[in-house]
């Protein structure tokens, strides 16, 4: 069964770098054609797409996010990353990760706070 | 950029049924936009019912079924149970970009 898992610092300064790491078990990032998403949702709303990294290396990204958003993909290690940067507070969410999708991480909350 | 709308709440009986929908600024829904639609319970993550307008994955329970009416994708849910109140998500596929709806919070009482 694939599995993904957040990890990452849950508080980060604003005007810094959002770094979040997905790790995936049960099977490999470089499988199928399905691509590698992030997705925040804000304490009490909405899900919010920020991008994607497909199995080509391809990305595409929210065009909202789109100048600060990075995604790679490190297939030795079976893990895909985020950086966001230039943090404010609207930042603040969960994060999740996914296998678009049918299978998501758990989510890891993310503050932006001094 | 695009915009995803969906109604903000919907109230439905046990056993009754409702059809969720999902409009798109971009024009009429398609299945080229490969509309998807997801629940979300409390504190869990999002978790997809219909994949490409219609396609349910294996732990989507059959009173769920997806659709394209008037110009919307829609969800429609037969027989309501108590376990489905949650919140519901589409996201349509447009110009290399997800796009998620605002999400409708569905009551059954």
């Amino acid at each position: 069964q694939l599995q993904l898992q957040e990890s990452g610092p849950g508080l980060v300064k604003p005007s810094q770098t959002l770094s979040l790491t997905c790790t995936i078990s049960g099977g490999s990032i470089s499988g199928g054609t399905d691509c590698w998403g992030w997705i925040r949702q804000p304490a009490g709303k909405g899900l919010e797409w920020i991008g994607h990294i497909c199995p080509s290396g391809s990305t595409d990204y929210n065009p909202s996010l789109k100048s600060r958003v990075t995604i790679s993909l490190d297939t030795s290690k079976n893990r895909f990353s985020l950086n966001l940067n230039s943090v404010t507070a609207a930042d603040t969410a969960v994060y999740y990760c996914a296998k678009e999708w049918g299978y998501w991480g758990q989510g890891t909350l993310v503050t932006v706070s001094s | 950029q695009t915009v995803v709308t969906q109604e903000p709440s919907l109230t439905v009986s046990p056993g009754g049924t409702v059809t969720l929908t999902c409009a798109s600024s971009t024009g009429a829904v398609t299945s080229d936009l490969l509309p998807h639609w997801f629940h979300q319970k409390g504190g869990q993550a999002p978790r997809v019912l219909i994949y490409s307008t219609s396609k349910k994955v294996s732990w989507t329970p059959a009173r769920f079924s997806g659709s394209l009416l008037g110009g919307k994708a829609a969800l429609t849910l037969s027989g309501a149970q108590p376990e489905d109140e949650a919140a519901y998500y589409c996201s349509v596929y447009y110009r290399s970009a997800w796009v998620f709806g605002g999400g409708t919070r569905l009551t059954v009482l």
